[in-house]
């Protein structure tokens, strides 16, 4: 099945750019997806890229999708404190069943 | 626009009892999901429905755990009998008819289970 990869662990100083990758592995995915989760909140729908695109860019937000690799990332520009939190990709490999990530967790320390 | 809902919000129940957690989506979403999340990991989808109708229900125990979503709106789901390992976070999710061919998912908070 579908196995969707990220690094565990970001640390950066508010003002930064924060980049967070992904990795897939089901070429036929359609859609991915960026979600971000704070403590005790169920996931928050940040962005999603179709899989014939390269680039995203949505205010502060950029995705830049590499399909060949099967590799996403997003990128946060200016990173404030309120970004710390766990952000998740996910893959769209089948009829709308997304495949998260174990979930980056972000720490922005000021 | 309301966002989805769900209820209790935590629960403590002792192993081999049984619980129910509830979820209302946002009105006219077709498709309604439940997460189970284990603490550290991703979501990992239980059931999927589009209106009444069960899309997918791969990974559901279907030997203790059950669904259902009557009348196209709300849904539960059921644990009879809990274990330990089923300790998680319950999510439910809603997604719309896009036209674009995306499925967005929008989350509720979550149930926090925690079997003793």
């Amino acid at each position: 099945g579908e196995d969707v990869e990220q690094s565990l662990f970001l640390s950066v100083r508010e003002g930064d750019s924060s980049v967070i990758n992904c990795t897939y592995t089901d070429s036929s995915s359609t859609y991915l997806y960026w979600y971000k989760q704070e403590p005790g909140a169920g996931l928050q729908l940040l962005t999603y890229i179709f899989s014939n695109m390269d680039m995203k860019q949505d205010q502060r937000l950029t995705v830049l999708l590499n399909k060949k690799d099967k590799h996403l990332s997003l990128r946060i520009a200016d990173t404030q404190t309120g970004d710390s939190a766990i952000y998740f990709c996910a893959s769209e490999p089948g009829y709308s069943t997304l495949t998260f990530g174990k979930g980056t967790m972000l720490l922005v320390s000021p | 626009e309301a966002g989805v809902a769900q209820s209790p919000r935590y629960k403590i129940i002792e192993k081999r009892q049984s619980v129910a957690f509830w979820c209302n989506p946002i009105s006219g979403h077709a498709t309604l999901y439940w997460y189970q999340q284990i603490l550290g990991q991703g979501p990992k989808l239980l059931i999927q429905f589009q209106n009444n109708g069960v899309v997918d229900d791969s990974q559901l125990p279907k030997d203790r755990f059950s669904a259902e979503r009557l009348k196209g709106v709300d849904s539960t789901l059921k644990i009879q009998p809990a274990k330990l390992e089923d300790s998680a976070v319950y999510l439910c999710a809603s997604s719309p008819v896009t036209g674009t061919g995306s499925y967005e998912q929008y989350f509720g908070p979550g149930t926090r289970l925690t079997v003793t």
